[in-house]
This record gives C-alpha cells, sequence and structure tokens, in this order.
C-alpha cells in the first residue's frame, strides 16, 4: 500500500524559507520506474506543478521557480525534502507530494503520472 | 509553456446523464495526459491515464480518448459520487501544467 505524508511548517513570515518533508511508505525511490513529485494548489485554483525527483537521481523543476527551489532525498528515511526561499504571500497554497509511475513501454519524463497523492498541507505565508 | 484549456468551467447535470469534458494544449502531446477527480478538501485522484487508460478501480463509468491536442473524458451515466472537480494535466513536457478545471454539480 502505497502512502505519502507532507509535514512541516503550516505557517511561515514572508522572506522565510519553507521545508517540507515528504514521507513515503510502500515503495523504493531506487525502484526503476519510480518518481515523487511536488505540487501546489492555491484556494480554489488549479494544481500546480512544482518539481519532480526521478528514481535515477534525475530532477525537474518549475523553471518560473528554479532559483528558489532545491529537492533532497533520504533513501533511509523514505523522505523527500523540498525547500523554497524567500516565501512570499502569493506562495499562500495547500502543498502535496505525491508517487509517480512510468507507464510500460515508454522513456522518458513525459512517461510519468501521478498516482498516489499525499493528503496536503497547508502552508499559509504572512507576517 | 502548453496551456490547457478545459470546457465547460462547471456544469450541472442529472444522475444518469452522460456528462463530456473536454480538454485542448496548446501545442501536441502526444497521449501524455492525466485526468483527475478532486472533492473539495481533498487531493487529487488520478482516474485516467495515457489519456483513455482507466485507473484501477476507477468506476468503467469513466472513459478518456484523444491524442495531440484534443482530449475528453466521458462520465457515461453520472451518479450523486461524481459531484467533484475535474482536472487534466500534460506530463509531455516540463513545466506540466493542469487544466483550470471542471466543477460538475448535481442537478
Amino acid at each position: 500500500q502505497i502512502t505519502l505524508k507532507e509535514s512541516g511548517p503550516t505557517l511561515v513570515r514572508p522572506t522565510q524559507t519553507l521545508t517540507l518533508t515528504c514521507t513515503f511508505s510502500g515503495f523504493s525511490l531506487r525502484s526503476d520506474g519510480v518518481a515523487v513529485g511536488w505540487i501546489r494548489q492555491s484556494p480554489r485554483k488549479a494544481p500546480e506543478w512544482l518539481a519532480i525527483f526521478y528514481w535515477d537521481e534525475d530532477k525537474s523543476y518549475r523553471a518560473s521557480l528554479r532559483s528558489r527551489l532545491t529537492m533532497t532525498k533520504d533513501t533511509s528515511k523514505s523522505q523527500v525534502v523540498l525547500s523554497m526561499t524567500n516565501m512570499d504571500p502569493v506562495d499562500t497554497a495547500t502543498y502535496y507530494c505525491a508517487h509517480a509511475t512510468r507507464r510500460r513501454n515508454c522513456r522518458g519524463g513525459r512517461c510519468y503520472s501521478f498516482d498516489y497523492w499525499g493528503q496536503g498541507i497547508l502552508v499559509t505565508v504572512s507576517s | 509553456d502548453i496551456q490547457m484549456t478545459q470546457s465547460p468551467s462547471s456544469l450541472s447535470a442529472y444522475v444518469g446523464d452522460r456528462v463530456i469534458i473536454t480538454c485542448r494544449a496548446s501545442q501536441g502531446i502526444r497521449n501524455d495526459l492525466t485526468w483527475y477527480q478532486q472533492k473539495p478538501g481533498k487531493a487529487p485522484n488520478r482516474l485516467i491515464y495515457a489519456a483513455s487508460s482507466l485507473q484501477s478501480g476507477v468506476p468503467s463509468r469513466f472513459s478518456g480518448s484523444g491524442s495531440g491536442t484534443d482530449f475528453t473524458l466521458t462520465i457515461s451515466s453520472l451518479q450523486p459520487e461524481d459531484f467533484a472537480t475535474y482536472f487534466c494535466q500534460q506530463h509531455n513536457s516540463y513545466p506540466w501544467t493542469f487544466g483550470q478545471g471542471t466543477k460538475v454539480e448535481i442537478k
């Protein structure tokens, strides 16, 4: 059974750095064809993809946020950590981590799709 | 960035109705499209992947079709539990992008 759960602060001040941890179970991020991604969703808006960490250590970040985002993983703890610097009130959103699987007979990032999501964590940026 | 345009943005239908939601990509994305259902306060739930493959455990009244730039999600017989917002998402090229959503209400 695959599960993921986000943890971290629910309130951050403007200019601070947000650090979120995704703790997962039921899979290994070292398994071929597996990835963990981050997505956020502002209230009453569409989700916004932020980043993805692949089984082979490859990563991709949203270009418009690239200078602010960093992802690391701790395989022994089954965790992926996302850091976002210089937080602003517009970054207020629910942040999700999600498991992605590569479909059969396909190669490349385009072949991955999010099939399991964490419950999300609402992060408010306010002074 | 690839823009994903969903229509309609909202709809109201009767239980038992056939509902069709469309999603158009601003450029070709092959079949690199996923459909999600999201209920209030919950994470998105994958319904369809690779444009037309049904996620395990999802009722067969849900189906997807399309390739290239035009895609559809069909609910063959709407049920009360299908009240939700539906999103399409392309993962053909970065940044992966979502449609703005279609809110389905039950009449």
